[in-house]
Formats: C-alpha cells, structure tokens, sequence
C-alpha cells in the first residue's frame, strides 16, 4: 500500500449536482495531483496542488476546482455535474514538484453521475 | 501526435514466461522520466518501476525490467516469469514539463496482460 487514501470509495450522482472527493497524501509528501479515468482510458491529469497552490492543470473545464490544506491533503470539487464526469478519479502524491519524482496513487473513487 | 503510445491493446502469456509490453513516446523536453504503472481490477495505480531520460543504464526492479532505447524512443516493460498475479492492466506514462514550466504526467491508453496456467 502506498498511504495514500482517498473517500469516498464509490459516489452516485445526479446531472447537476456537486461533487467533494478527498485525499490524504503519503506521509512526507508535499504534492498532490488528481486524474479523471474514464472506462478503458488512461488516467487524464487534472491538476496538481504544491504547498497549497495550484501548480499546473490539464484540460479540464474551471468546474473541476481543488484545495490542498496545510497538512497537504486535497479536495477535487466538481460543480454542475455531467454525464461524462462518470469515471475513475484517482489521486496521487509525490515529494515534490516541478521535477521528474514518482507519483503514488491512492485507491479512487469511482463516481456514477445519473 | 500521441506523447504515449501502448499499441497492444491486450497480451496473453502462460505462466513463468517473460513478455514485453511495448510503450513509444514524443517529447521536446531533453529531461524527462518514464515510469510503468500496474491496474488491477480493484483500481488503484501501482508503481513499478521508473527510467530517466539521463540514465545510462536500463532500470530493473525485481522480475521487472525497462527496456530503455533512447533514440527510439521507447520504453518498453519486460516481465521475467509471469505469474497469475500479474494478470492487470499496464499503463506507461511520462512526465515531463509543459510550455508552462510545470511537470505534468502523461499516460497511455494501456495494455491488458492476461496470464494463464
């Protein structure tokens, strides 16, 4: 196991709700990205959080927003929910940022959007 | 063009064969870092194993190995002795800086190994 957890583990919802996903980083780790899984993809990376700030997005719309806290855990917020926000989202943390460290994934939630 | 490419959708070896699972790769950035990931059905991502871009010599980890051609540019992952246990998806990824400066992390679309008795 890696140490990093996440909650919920599974979550339905409806077509315009809102949506808190949470993780809590490896021990010692400062950084923290969350990626969307759709079925049969690869992860897409959504954002990164470094020291509590922003460090990097993906393609994602600004409906999919983050925090990550003093103690480097992180929130991934998503509003207005769709259809095809259904999917695998994982999160992963590292020891720092900006450089080529591994990245370790905690378990997902999945999130059926109805 | 595609920064990863897993062009074998799905694998089967038998049990305590070696199989290579092929990921090719596009960059810019001289420095860079490739690592392989195993999904299992439950969901969670594991490491395997990681190859710099500056790294001499290819990286092994236990019955893992990278099979590291750098003008190439592919990476792929050779496991020694299957066992049943490594029946999951693999997904090669790389990070690498964006225009931006930040350090993002690319993955394939993944190869599906099934291991057999």
């Amino acid at each position: 196991e890696t140490g990093v957890t996440q909650s919920p583990t599974h979550l339905i919802k409806t077509r315009g709700q809102q949506v808190t996903l949470r993780c809590s980083s490896q021990s010692g780790h400062n950084t923290v990205s969350w990626y969307q899984q759709a079925l049969g993809q690869g992860p897409q990376f959504i954002f990164q959080y470094y020291r509590e700030e922003e460090n990097g997005r993906g393609n994602f719309p600004p409906r999919f927003s983050g925090l990550q806290f003093p103690n480097y855990s992180s929130e991934l917020n998503v509003n207005a929910l769709e259809l095809d926000d259904s999917a695998l989202y994982l999160c992963a943390s590292s020891l720092a940022a900006g450089g080529l460290e591994t990245q370790y994934f905690g378990p997902g939630t999945r999130l059926l959007v109805l | 063009a595609q920064k990863i490419t897993q062009t074998q959708p799905g694998m089967f070896v038998q049990e305590k064969e070696a199989v290579t699972l092929d990921c090719t790769y596009d960059t810019s950035d001289p420095s860079y870092g490739l690592f392989w990931y195993k999904q299992p059905s439950s969901g969670e991502m594991i490491f395997l194993i990681y190859q710099g871009s500056y790294d001499q010599q290819n990286a092994t980890e236990g019955r893992y190995s990278l099979n590291f051609q750098k003008a190439r540019k592919s990476a792929n992952l050779v496991i020694s002795a299957s066992q049943l246990g490594d029946s999951a998806m693999y997904f090669c990824a790389m990070r690498e800086r964006d225009s931006e400066g930040y350090s993002t992390l690319t993955f394939g679309k993944g190869t599906m190994l099934l291991v057999s008795p």
